[in-house]
């Protein structure tokens, strides 16, 4: 079974300045999706980036990157040009690519709290 | 908004009780996922339906069960309730059921047991 670790419960960043959540997984599969979801308080899970495995270039949306090490089974978000409405909970998530032996299904890390300072 | 409704937001019940959350999917989209988020076990996957027919499953109690109907809203059954129930229960939606399908969340049913 695939797992997902988010080894930071809680990240603090100033205003404009840039964090970065690290995501690693273990799996035996060479192909899958992973992705990066934002929960803020108003709990809407939010899909903020996605990355193919067989892709080796690192998916880029405006101000968030990752960057994706796929020997080293690490995922992780970069958050360029902090934003206050960047505060909340960020999710790493798995997705096999094996449709018929798992669905859809999303496998979650246990998130990291992204705290902004203005 | 993502265009998925959840019914109730919150629920507040007792122990042993049963009761049901429904889903209403984005317009068109034949998928629809249940997912639970407590503070013990985080985010979980519960159950994944396709067009009316369940497709995957996930860590899903006996106790607890789903349905897909032919208007492709879905419900989720939760009966015998324990404190440990309570949770955040999402649902999301997909156009269909292939790999490369994007999820849209719902809002969440905030279930709490007392």
């Amino acid at each position: 079974a695939q797992t997902v670790t988010q080894s930071q419960p809680e990240m603090s960043v100033q205003e404009a300045e840039t964090v970065t959540l690290s995501c690693t997984y273990d799996t035996s599969e060479s192909d899958y999706y992973l992705f990066w979801y934002k929960q803020p308080p108003s709990r809407q899970m939010i899909l903020v980036i996605r990355q193919e495995a067989y892709k080796q270039q690192n998916a880029t949306e405006n101000r968030f990157s990752v960057n994706f090490q796929k020997a080293a089974k690490s995922f992780s978000l970069k958050i360029s040009d902090s934003q206050l409405g960047d505060a909340a909970m960020y999710f790493c998530a798995y997705r096999s690519a094996r449709i018929k032996a798992a669905g859809n299904k999303l496998t979650f890390g246990g998130g990291t709290r992204v705290l902004v300072k203005p | 908004d993502s265009g998925v409704t959840q019914t109730p937001k919150h629920l507040i019940t007792a122990t042993g009780q049963r009761v049901t959350l429904r889903c209403s999917p984005r317009s068109g989209d034949l998928s629809v996922y249940w997912y639970q988020q407590s503070l013990d076990q985080g985010l979980q996957f519960l159950i994944q339906y396709y067009n009316g027919e369940e497709r995957a499953k996930g860590n899903i109690l006996e106790r607890f069960s789903a349905q897909q109907f032919p208007d492709l809203h879905s419900e989720l059954n939760l009966s015998s309730l324990e404190l440990g129930d309570s949770a955040l229960y999402f649902c999301a939606s997909s156009v269909a059921a292939g790999k490369r399908e994007k999820l849209f969340f719902g809002s969440g049913t905030q279930l709490s047991v007392l």
